[in-house]
């Protein structure tokens, strides 16, 4: 069974680009959650995708955005890259219909902004 | 914004002790959750508390809530050297809402 995947591990950019970031949740979830993590700091919750639709959105800028497919899979786009950008990304998968809040999370992918 | 503060920020033990990581919030919470992270890589759940438990347990692990005074405490007993990672307390607000994480608590258990 395997769990939530990410893609790619490791990418850097320059200021200005845009990066795609790709997940697949644990199979038997439908909802998606990305997180980042900067150095040091815990993961901050950027949104949450179910049903394809956002649900539930963070303190993120609009350059921020995320799609969730019909097989739950995900993806996070950042416009504009920004310095402050470099961060672990991290994905998260549940399930709705799961009565506890465990989430589980995927190795995350490294975004170095040059 | 950070919801959870743990506490200390880093603790050095020796294998066989136990840890102890405190962690404080400040809104209420529908749970609160510990997270284990190796070296920068993905985060792994260890244990869930719901508000309305005070005492939680699982193999090594005891977790405790005080909701009274917004505080949860996370033991692991006989620490082992694989032990070594950062933790993370998470609060909830629902069975499906997002996750606030602290900064986190580095734990360095000594051979």
């Amino acid at each position: 069974d395997a769990g939530v995947t990410q893609s790619p591990t490791h990418l850097i950019k320059t200021r200005g680009q845009q990066v795609t970031l790709r997940c697949s949740p644990k199979s038997g979830h439908d909802t998606v959650s990305w997180y980042q993590q900067a150095l040091g700091q815990g993961p901050q919750f950027i949104f949450q995708y179910y049903e394809e639709e956002e649900r539930q959105r963070g303190n993120f800028p609009d350059r921020f955005s995320g799609h969730q497919f019909p097989n739950y899979s995900s993806e996070l786009n950042v416009n504009a890259l920004l310095l402050g950008d470099s961060a672990l990304y991290l994905c998260a998968s549940s399930s709705v219909s799961s009565d506890t809040g465990e989430l589980f999370f995927g190795e995350g992918s490294r975004l170095t902004v040059l | 914004s950070q919801q959870g503060e743990e506490d200390p920020q880093a603790l050095s033990i020796q294998e066989g002790e136990n840890a102890t990581m405190n962690c404080s919030y400040k809104t209420s919470i529908n749970n609160l959750q510990w997270y284990r992270q190796n070296s920068g890589r993905g985060l792994v759940h260890l244990i869930l508390i719901r508000s309305n438990e005070r005492e939680k347990h699982s193999g090594r692990l005891r977790v405790t809530l005080d909701t009274s005074k917004k505080s949860s405490s996370l033991l692991i007993t006989a620490s082992r050297a694989a032990d070594t990672a950062s933790y993370f307390c998470a609060t909830g607000t629902g069975a499906n809402s997002k996750l606030t994480f602290g900064k986190g608590i580095t734990l360095s258990v000594r051979p």
